[in-house]
């Protein structure tokens, strides 16, 4: 089936640690987004990629980076700067072109605790 | 980022009983999505509206993209216990094409 992938479903983070989590795509989008989901909070953008190995920064972008190198990936990485790492972080994808772009797809979502 | 106001934040609704929520901007949108989370899971996509007036049902599920662009609605008839979650609506900024989100609105039915 197609769809979008994240793993893990959980993950705990130790102080001074970098964590990586991981979005897979089989449904040939273009692109691809980040968001932080914080309790009783609507979405925040914090990377998109349009296109490989080119990516943009979102609202809050500070203390993650990403990568695009394949079109069908784009991890997150949570770096020791992020100081509030907790959050459910979703990734979703969706195809370009036309005067409006197709409805993005979400993963089922990645939640980071601190330990 | 871009704000969308969602409205209500909350509902307590009976089982059968209608509701209605809408998002509000001060700017134009190209595409309004409506979107409902459960509980650890990520949003899936309801409806899609994509011309201002459009008018679009999913079952139970109706939706309208505003007029004027900078609004849209969305109505459940006869609610059932399995409508409880979270609604998000999503809009495309017609000056960018980027996506934004309302903060949603938490949906609970009493059997």
């Amino acid at each position: 089936d197609g769809g979008i992938t994240q793993s893990p479903k959980y993950l705990f983070r130790k102080e001074g640690q970098n964590v990586t989590l991981s979005c897979e795509q089989n449904l040939n989008h273009d692109a691809m987004y980040w968001y932080r989901q914080d309790p009783g909070q609507g979405l925040r953008l914090i990377y998109y990629s349009q296109i490989v190995n080119d990516f943009q920064k979102g609202d809050i972008a500070e203390g993650y980076s990403v990568s695009r190198e394949k079109k069908e990936s784009f991890p997150l990485t949570v770096t020791s700067a992020q100081k509030n790492p907790t959050a459910f972080y979703l990734c979703a994808s969706n195809g370009l072109g036309g005067a409006s772009n197709q409805p993005q797809h979400f993963g089922d979502g990645t939640r980071l605790s601190i330990l | 980022g871009q704000q969308l106001n969602q409205s209500p934040q909350s509902m307590f609704i009976q089982e059968g009983e209608d509701v209605s929520m809408n998002c509000t901007s001060s700017s134009i949108f190209n595409t309004w999505l409506w979107y409902k989370q459960d509980p650890g899971e990520g949003p899936v996509l309801l409806i899609a509206l994509y011309k201002a007036g459009e008018l679009t049902s999913n079952g139970r599920l109706t939706a309208q993209f505003g007029i004027t662009r900078k609004d849209s609605f969305l109505n459940i008839s006869a609610s059932i216990p399995s409508d409880v979650g979270i609604y998000f609506c999503a809009g495309q900024l017609k000056t960018n094409n980027q996506f934004y989100f309302g903060t949603g609105t938490s949906l609970t039915v009493i059997p």
